[in-house]
């Protein structure tokens, strides 16, 4: 069974980097897709971009400038930084497997618990 | 980008209500849809897949339908678990996601 946790601070001031980590068990991080998806307090979800299996990266556009994510694979995680944040960047973060269809990775599951950060000075 | 544009935003029902929440897209998606649900304080959760499919492990009751621009989630016989916030997703360009259907009490 395939399980995500992340990890990070909770405060990030404005500005800054936001970084955070999902440490994946049950399986290699060398053999699926992996993502990061935000939902602000009381909104919907985003999706943020994800890491392929050889390595290569896609973001959304509306956040592509900002946004590295990146694996290391001896620990078998999956990190996250976000550049420049503002308040508009307070949500809880997810990261999540993706799904093949069709050749495909298309759908977001299973899915870490999620870890909250609000940006404020 | 593609817009996903959910209707209604909230419904109220009771146990054993059958329940449709549709979903539609800005453009041609063809079955590129998955639906998810979400409880308080809890992470989403795959539903269905591919417009239609049941993921593994999930009830019966619920079914997906539709093609193109046009889908529906449907809650044959709604079950006090049910009540949750459900999510319809896009994967022909990229993701995106609808604003939400609320599933309250009545």
């Amino acid at each position: 069974q395939v399980q995500l946790q992340e990890s990070g601070p909770g405060l990030v001031r404005p500005s800054e980097t936001l970084s955070l980590t999902c440490s994946v068990s049950g399986a290699s991080i060398k053999t699926n897709y992996w993502n990061w998806i935000r939902q602000p307090p009381g909104k919907g979800l985003e999706w943020i971009g994800y890491i392929s299996r050889s390595g290569g990266t896609k973001y959304n556009p509306s956040l592509e400038s900002r946004v590295t994510i990146s694996v290391d694979a001896s620990k078998n995680q999956l990190s996250l930084k976000l550049t420049s944040v503002t308040a508009a960047d307070t949500a809880v973060y997810y990261c999540a497997g993706g799904v093949d269809w069709k050749l495909f990775s298309a759908w977001f599951d299973p899915w870490g618990q999620g870890t909250p950060v609000t940006v404020s000075s | 980008d593609i817009q996903m544009t959910q209707s209604p935003s909230s419904v109220s029902a009771s146990v054993g209500d059958r329940v449709t929440i549709t979903c539609r897209a800005s453009q041609y998606i063809s079955t590129w849809v998955a639906w998810y649900q979400q409880k308080p304080g809890q992470a989403p959760k795959l539903l269905i897949f591919g417009a239609s499919n049941l993921q593994s492990g999930v009830p019966s009751r619920f079914s997906g339908s539709g093609s193109e621009t046009e889908f529906t989630l449907t809650i044959s016989s709604l079950q006090p678990e049910d009540f949750a916030t459900y999510y319809c997703q896009q994967a022909n360009s990229l993701y995106t996601f609808g604003q939400g259907t609320k599933v309250e009490v009545k």
